[in-house]
């Protein structure tokens, strides 16, 4: 069966730098959401969005910015990036309520 | 969202059963209890959910008290590939998932 795609796998970027994070959720899936994991913590929400609308919020920099795409598909932009974002980008797409996650992209700021 | 309660970690024998508690006593009616595990650093995989009744699939069975104040994952038979952070969460809907501390399991040979 077909998976939640996230692009690219592992990023490294230098401190004040971009990054953009890239996500395909599953075919027929009409909500994505975004998730970040910290070195030893557990996954926080980001943000989320259903038919191509903001639907949630978490605790989200504003330096982050993220859309969902005609084709259903997410990107996650990330400004000004600091030692602090170094984390895991976990992408979920869901149907209804269950939410199915992807491999996550590992970024680490230098 | 309810807030959930497990306990820390826990040890499994392999070809075992694992019987994974999970605290939920503020739960609202319209709540689902979902079950998600984390192999190191991989994607979160879902395993089960469940509203009031008792839930088996081909990873799991969740089953519910009946005041819907607790439940319990179980995995009939554990491998070492089971060894994981399993996350109790509940939550409605289309909802964000709230991750909390979850139980570090270790499953021995």
């Amino acid at each position: 069966a077909a998976g939640v795609i996230q692009s690219p796998r592992h990023l490294i970027k230098e401190k004040r730098e971009t990054a953009t994070l890239k996500c395909y959720p599953i075919p027929r899936h009409d909500t994505v959401y975004w998730y970040q994991q910290g070195p030893g913590q557990d996954p926080q929400f980001l943000i989320s969005f259903y038919e191509k609308m903001q639907s949630d919020k978490g605790s989200i920099p504003d330096r982050f910015s993220a859309q969902q795409f005609s084709d259903y598909h997410s990107e996650l932009n990330m400004s000004s990036l600091e030692l602090g974002d170094s984390a895991l980008y976990f992408c979920a797409s869901s149907f209804e309520e269950t939410q199915y996650f992807g491999p996550g992209t590992r970024l680490l700021v230098l | 969202d309810a807030k959930t309660t497990q306990p820390t970690s826990m040890d499994c024998a392999e070809g075992r059963a694992a019987n994974l508690p999970c605290n939920h006593s503020t739960i609202s009616g319209n709540e689902y209890v979902y079950w998600y595990r984390q192999i190191h650093s991989q994607g979160p995989q879902y395993i089960i959910h469940g509203l009031k009744n008792n839930e088996t699939n081909e990873m799991a069975s969740l089953i519910i008290t009946e005041d819907r104040k607790s439940s319990t994952l179980i995995l009939p038979h554990a491998t070492l590939r089971d060894t994981a952070v399993y996350y109790c969460i509940v939550k409605k809907g289309d909802y964000k998932l709230s991750f909390g501390a979850g139980t570090t399991v270790t499953v021995r040979a």
